[in-house]
C-alpha cells in the first residue's frame, strides 16, 4: 500500500541557509501534519493543513512557511536556518481531517544545519 | 497548561508482560493514541481509546480510565523488535494532537 512519501530523506545545510522539504500524503487523505522532531525528544507539531487550506498552527517558527498543493502534496520552507533547525522532520496525513489522532507518518527528512 | 506523563525507560525480558502508564491533563478529551517509534524512525500507530476499557489487538493493548485521566499500554510475549519508544498522544478539545515525551522500552533477552 502507499505510504507518506517525504523528500529529500536527508539535507545539509549551512546556518543562514534555505531549505525547502516535501510530502506526498497517501491517496486520498486530506490532512497533512509538519512535525519536527529532536534527538530523545517527542514530536513537535508545526503546521497542517485540511483541504490545501491551514488548518492548525503549532509551533513553527515564523522563519518557516507551508503550503498544500492542489494534488495535496505539502511543502515545508524553511529559511535563515540555524544550528537548532538541526532535526528529523516528519510528515503525516489522515483520511478523516482534523478530527482523528491516527496519523501515517512519512519516513521522515533529517536536517542538518552546520 | 496540557502535560502528558510517562516514564522516561522501562526495561524487560524477552517473552515477559510489560505495562507502560500514561496520565494526561489536557483541555478536553477526544481520544488516546499509542504509537511505537523506533529509533531514527517515523512514528507508527499502535492503538486508540476513547472510550473506558480495555482494547486489545494482538500481544498489544491499552486501557483507558477518562475519570482517572489514565491509561496503559499492556505488551504481551515480548520479543526483540519490541525494544523501541512508546508514544502517550491525547487529541484534545480543539482537536491538536498533545504528544508525551515517550516511554523507551528496552528488552533484555
Amino acid at each position: 500500500a502507499a505510504g507518506v512519501i517525504q523528500s529529500p530523506r536527508h539535507l545539509i545545510k549551512e546556518k543562514r541557509e534555505t531549505a525547502t522539504l516535501k510530502c506526498y500524503p497517501i491517496p486520498r487523505h486530506d490532512t497533512v501534519y509538519w512535525y519536527q522532531q529532536g534527538p530523545g525528544q517527542d514530536p513537535q507539531f508545526l503546521i497542517s493543513f485540511y483541504e490545501k487550506m491551514q488548518s492548525d498552527k503549532g509551533s513553527i517558527p515564523d522563519r518557516f512557511s507551508a503550503q498544500q498543493f492542489s494534488d495535496y502534496h505539502s511543502e515545508l520552507n524553511m529559511s535563515s536556518l540555524e544550528l537548532g533547525d538541526s532535526a528529523l522532520y516528519f510528515c503525516a496525513s489522515n483520511p478523516s481531517g482534523r478530527h482523528s489522532g491516527e496519523l501515517f507518518f512519512g519516513e521522515g527528512s533529517r536536517l542538518t544545519v552546520l | 497548561g496540557q502535560n502528558i506523563d510517562q516514564p522516561t525507560e522501562m526495561t524487560a525480558t524477552e517473552g515477559a508482560i510489560v505495562q507502560i502508564n500514561c496520565t494526561y491533563q489536557t483541555s478536553g478529551f477526544n481520544g488516546l493514541f499509542w504509537y511505537q517509534q523506533h529509533a531514527g524512525e517515523a512514528p507508527t500507530f499502535l492503538s486508540y481509546n476513547v472510550l473506558d476499557g480495555l482494547e486489545e489487538k494482538g500481544r498489544f493493548s491499552s486501557f483507558l480510565s477518562r475519570s482517572k485521566g489514565y491509561s496503559y499500554l499492556l505488551l504481551k510475549e515480548l520479543q526483540m523488535k519490541d525494544s523501541a519508544s512508546y508514544l502517550c498522544a491525547v487529541l484534545d478539545s480543539n482537536y491538536q494532537l498533545i504528544w508525551g515525551a515517550g516511554t523507551k522500552l528496552i528488552i533484555k533477552p
